[in-house]
């Protein structure tokens, strides 16, 4: 049972334009959610995250929202960078789980300059 | 400062053979996770450590897994009789106090089961 999907495995968007990951959830326990980046032989760093009591959160040039009663979030990076190509994993938690986090199967950014 | 780290980077074993996975967590952080990665799919909840409490096992995908946790920092996970399915990366992670919070990776151990 996959709780945390992201249906898109990929993604190409030409630099300085934006990029739109999407995130869809079905356990409704989940109260805090972040996006990791992941390079090829490295491991995933953090980028943002967010709370359920919020719909918004921004950092720079990524922001995510989040969709309560459609169980979706997504992130969103503008300007889009070459140095961005990466996986990006979206992950969520509960408060009442030890904050060990369920991750989606990733999306494969890639920005052409 | 140091981050997460892991050793080995690499590791080709032969089925049927015990492998051991060590992970170093940053400094003053109580708790750590381990999570591994198969080809081509996210990353999958092993176990967790917070403080002296008892380990989240929940994850563990049989009995051959094992991990411990010794003096709150350094953890080793243990795969015995390795199976090719076990092929994965294995990702270790720690946070400060295993709350909702941001977790730190490390670059992760690449296990070749042949």
């Amino acid at each position: 049972d996959q709780q945390v999907k992201q249906n898109s495995p990929s993604l190409s968007v030409q630099e300085g334009r934006i990029s739109i990951l999407n995130c869809d959830y079905t356990n409704s326990m989940f109260d805090y959610f972040l996006w990791y980046k992941k390079y090829p032989a490295e491991g995933p760093t953090f980028l943002i995250s967010i709370s359920s009591i919020k719909d918004k959160n921004e950092d720079g040039r990524f922001t995510v929202f989040l969709n309560k009663s459609a169980k979706h979030l997504s992130l969103h990076i503008v300007p889009s960078q070459p140095g961005d190509s990466a996986v990006y994993f979206c992950a969520a938690s509960t408060s009442s789980n030890t904050g060990k986090l369920i991750f989606g199967q990733g999306t494969t950014l890639q920005v052409k300059p | 400062g140091a981050g997460v780290s892991q050793s080995p980077s690499n590791k080709v074993t032969e089925k049927g053979k015990d492998v051991e996975l060590r992970c170093d967590p940053i400094s003053g952080h109580t708790a750590l996770y381990w999570y591994r990665q198969s080809l081509g799919q996210g990353l999958e909840f092993l176990i967790y450590f917070q403080g002296n409490s008892a380990p989240d096992k929940s994850g563990l995908p049989s009995d051959r897994f094992s991990a411990e946790r010794t003096g709150g920092s350094v953890s080793t996970l243990t795969i015995q009789r390795t199976q090719q399915e076990d092929s994965a990366v294995y990702l270790c992670a720690s946070s400060l106090s295993g709350l909702q919070e941001t977790q730190y990776f490390g670059p992760g151990t690449r296990l070749l089961v042949l």
